[in-house]
């Protein structure tokens, strides 16, 4: 199976301006997660969509913002950029399995954006 | 702020040692997972635990759970160069978020 792809993998943008960023999950997922790497916070959730719908939201600004189509692929979008978006942002989706909430994530490569 | 918090911060030792990283957090959990991250690339899963687990093995790698401590650590036997990478613990912190720990640098020397 193919992994977990993700558009585009490097992205400059100027304060002010927004981005969209895309996530292909594993043929079969139907749960994708979005994360923000940076040195200062480290990993942090965003949010997490299952079946077009957002189930888990992470304390982001309303900023911030997902949406996931039928197939599964999600988007995800940041609107009036600030310095401190520049970070690695991380997509993975997953299968559910009997009595775990999180299952194993299968990441995909990142997206780093870069905020001018 | 994190939930969990990996110790050391970083770990440097030779090819064939092993690596123990131990990662402590706050609140009750379901179940806990170590990945591993490459230079700034994706993240790899590596073992899940459930709470109801107090030891699991995966190949060279041993992580053991004591959620009286609230705490897990990830033993690496027999370290190769291609370990060297940043390793992180995950909780399901009242089920609705996964929840990275600050992470452990390895660095194994040849």
């Amino acid at each position: 199976k193919a992994g977990v792809t993700q558009t585009p993998r490097y992205l400059i943008k100027t304060r002010g301006q927004q981005v969209t960023l895309s996530c292909s999950p594993i043929s079969g997922h139907r749960s994708v997660s979005w994360y923000q790497q940076t040195p200062g916070q480290g990993l942090q959730f965003l949010f997490e969509y299952f079946s077009e719908t957002q189930r888990n939201k992470g304390n982001f600004p309303g900023r911030f913002s997902g949406r996931q189509f039928s197939n599964s692929r999600s988007e995800m979008n940041v609107s009036t950029l600030e310095l401190g978006d520049s970070a690695l942002y991380l997509c993975a989706s997953s299968l559910p399995l009997a009595g775990v909430s999180y299952n194993e994530q299968f990441f995909g490569p990142g997206t780093r954006l870069t905020v001018l | 702020s994190q939930q969990g918090e990996e110790d050391p911060q970083a770990l440097s030792i030779q090819e064939g040692e092993n690596a123990t990283m131990n990662c402590s957090y706050k609140t009750s959990i379901n179940n806990l997972q170590w990945y591993r991250q490459n230079s700034g690339r994706g993240l790899v899963h590596l073992i899940l635990i459930r709470s109801n687990e107090r030891e699991k093995h995966s190949g060279r790698l041993r992580v053991t759970l004591d959620t009286s401590k609230k705490s897990s650590s990830l033993l690496i036997t027999a370290s190769r160069a291609a370990d060297t990478a940043s390793y992180f613990c995950a909780t399901d912190a009242n089920t609705d978020k996964l929840i990275f720990g600050t992470g452990t640098r390895l660095q194994v020397f040849p």
